[in-house]
């Protein structure tokens, strides 16, 4: 079971949009509709922002929005603003009841 | 509104046993998943295994027999123990709802002499 893989960093500046990817396999992104998506930031426990691969929990903003095609789930930050910089991470369920996470991505609001 | 909360050493000697309980509060376990997750300093989450509220688990082939997990639903809390701890299994230890929708803080626990 290896990690879903995701890119180390991305930037953007306040009110800019930036897209961060996740991709795992037909075995576990592309054999279920069960990702996540989650905020953390510094010495803080994660958040859950997106469940179930679309749907956002009570409270959080819609400028945070999540798709997925394949084996690929993207989350979609719009609207950047200062207290979204934080690490991001994806999860989905890998089968054989088993949850898999991403490796992370580092947001920087430039 | 429910919380959790991890309990246990912060220190454990390398081969030893590693020991820590979540109690959830403001709510009942019946009926959910209760998750067992962790990261080493400046990596990613790992997942680690989950326990079902009448006792049946589910855990990362990775850890392979390492783990073991109870519920106690009575007192609110769930267990986790992993065995033959190296430096490895450092890491801050979180506990979580069902798939991940509620948190504990963490705790830190270090895997050293």
């Amino acid at each position: 079971q290896s990690a879903l893989t995701q890119p180390p960093s991305a930037s953007g500046s306040p009110g800019q949009s930036v897209t961060i990817s996740c991709t795992g396999t037909s075995s576990d992104i592309g054999g279920y509709n069960s990702v996540s998506w989650y905020q953390q930031h510094p010495g803080k426990a994660p958040k859950v922002i997106i469940y179930a691969v679309t749907k956002r929990p009570s409270g959080v903003p819609e400028r945070f929005s999540a798709s997925k095609s394949g084996n690929t789930a993207s989350l979609t930050v719009s609207g950047l603003q200062v207290e979204d910089e934080a690490d991001y991470y994806c999860c989905s369920y890998g089968g054989t009841t088993t949850w898999v996470f991403g490796t992370g991505t580092k947001v920087t609001v430039l | 509104q429910v919380q959790l909360q991890e309990a246990g050493p912060g220190l454990v000697n390398p081969s030893e046993t590693l020991s820590l309980t979540c109690t959830v509060s403001g709510g009942s376990m019946s009926g959910y998943y209760w998750s067992w997750i962790r990261q080493p300093a400046g990596k990613g989450l790992e997942w680690i295994g989950r326990i079902y509220s009448n006792g049946s688990s589910n855990h990362n082939p990775s850890l392979k027999r390492r783990v073991t997990m109870s519920v106690d639903t009575s007192k609110n809390q769930f267990s986790l123990k992993l065995e033959s701890v190296t430096a490895a299994d450092t890491a801050v230890y979180f506990c979580a709802r069902n798939a991940f929708d509620i948190w504990g803080r963490g705790t830190m626990v270090t895997v050293s002499s």
